[in-house]
């Protein structure tokens, strides 16, 4: 039973415009998401995180939007750089000492 | 700071052998220390996590195994490799933050 959705395996997105990574889950019990980045042959890095409590937390040009209500969340970045084609990663825990659990990652193509 | 380590950062290993993965962290003590297995078209399946020394509980049923013999080391065994245990391995550490942080890897490949 996959508990973190990412439905999307890969999105090409052009360079400057906006791109948006989306995620669905299933457990009501989740309350802290995270998204992570991974470069291939590479461990994924921490990129941004959201508590239940909130709808939207911004860090620079890396936004996370969280609708509860639907158990989705979306990751959007302004401007995509070439530098943001990766791998991206939803996560999602119960609280914030319970393990992770991962969707499969959509691969990000940032085109010049 | 923290960092974690890895080791070997490839490795290829024929089917039916023994396996030694090890994971080290550095800068930080009693963390909690995860194993992930990332392969094709799978993401990152959660393996084996412990939250001290000699606490180990396994996600997946499978012929792998982790030990943890000391606060900041954990290790990832197998007696004997399937070629479907091929793939990228990531340990992780948590502090209780939620946030993992994630090893370089290792990339396995079983012949």
């Amino acid at each position: 039973d996959q508990q973190v959705k990412q439905n999307s395996p890969s999105l090409s997105v052009q360079e400057g415009r906006i791109s948006i990574l989306n995620c669905d889950y299933t457990n009501s019990m989740f309350d802290y998401f995270l998204w992570y980045k991974k470069y291939p042959a590479e461990g994924p890095t921490f990129l941004i995180s959201i508590s239940s409590i909130k709808d939207k937390n911004e860090d620079g040009r890396f936004t996370v939007f969280l609708n509860k209500s639907a158990k989705h969340l979306s990751l959007h970045i302004v401007p995509s750089q070439p530098g943001d084609s990766a791998v991206y990663f939803c996560a999602a825990t119960k609280n914030r000492d319970d393990k992770i659990i991962f969707g499969k990652g959509t691969r990000l193509h940032i085109l010049p | 700071s923290q960092t974690i380590h890895q080791w070997p950062a490839t490795l290829v290993q024929p089917v039916g052998s023994p396996l030694s993965l090890e994971c080290t962290v550095e800068g930080t003590s009693n963390p909690n220390l995860y194993w992930y297995r990332q392969a094709a078209g799978r993401g990152l399946q959660l393996l084996f996590y412990s939250v001290g020394i000699g606490q180990i509980s396994s996600e997946v049923p499978q012929n792998l195994s982790a030990s943890r013999p000391q606060d900041r080391q954990f290790i990832l065994s197998s007696k004997k490799l399937l070629l479907s245990d091929s793939g990228f391995y990531l340990c992780a550490w948590t502090y209780g933050l939620g946030e993992q942080y994630f090893g370089p890897g290792t990339r396995l490949t079983v012949t």
